[in-house]
């Protein structure tokens, strides 16, 4: 079955430090999004993109996240530095969007579960 | 402002009692509407959409939602809860966003608990 694979799993890490989340979306897949989910906030929208182009980061806080997809099999989601408020699940979806396929329908991954002490 | 409404927050069932959580819309054009599932633990997995045609869908697992155009609706139903179906569900809007990009808006999700 193809699904979208997120590295890491669980995450671990100390306020300051880097923390760099990696997504392969579904292959054909022309859009990725990534979105995190707390107790407090539900489910949030940080980032999306089409055939690799960021469309919209509007939900991101632009000092700490970055996003970006290098190739079409990778979309990483950067956080520098790492607060204590960014523990999250971090999960990442795809699907394939526009034209006369604009299904909506997104895939998740598994997500990322982020703990920053 | 855009959004997507869920009413129930918690909602506590026993076995075989029907189940109707609510999710309304303010989207004023045409829209794809979804209803995800996550178990406890897992991720975010698709339960039924809607985007024409016949607006009674069926889902998985017996579960359908009707869209009420009229009231910017799409709530989900099921006739009978199983214990399995403990899980939170998510309602959720492809729409244009007011970036003018569409995007899937979700929610804030309405947490079931089946009692056996």
């Amino acid at each position: 079955d193809a699904r979208v694979t997120q590295t890491p799993r669980d995450k671990v890490t100390e306020m300051g430090q880097e923390v760099t989340m990696r997504c392969q979306p579904i292959l054909g897949h022309n859009t990725v999004f990534w979105y995190r989910q707390t107790m407090m906030q539900g489910l949030e929208l940080l980032a999306y993109f089409r055939n690799r182009a960021p469309l919209d980061d509007s939900g991101m806080p632009k000092d700490r996240f970055s996003a970006e997809m290098p190739d079409a099999t990778l979309a990483t989601l950067k956080i520098q530095p790492s607060e204590p408020r960014d523990s999250a699940v971090y999960f990442c979806a795809s699907g394939f969007w526009g034209g006369h396929r604009n299904t909506g329908e997104l895939f998740f991954g598994e997500g990322s579960r982020l703990t920053v002490l | 402002a855009q959004s997507v409404s869920q009413h129930n927050h918690h909602v506590i069932l026993s076995e075989a009692a029907s189940l109707e959580l609510g999710c309304n819309y303010s989207y004023g054009g045409t829209v794809n509407l979804f209803w995800y599932v996550q178990y406890p633990g897992q991720h975010l997995q698709l339960l039924l959409k809607y985007f024409s045609g016949d607006p009674l869908v069926k889902g998985i697992k017996g579960f359908e939602a009707e869209f009420i155009k009229s009231k910017f609706s799409f709530n989900l139903r099921k006739p009978s809860v199983q214990w399995s179906d403990t899980a939170e569900y998510f309602c959720a809007v492809n729409a244009e966003k007011d970036t003018g990009r569409r995007a899937l808006t979700f929610g804030s999700g309405t947490r079931l608990q089946v009692q056996p």
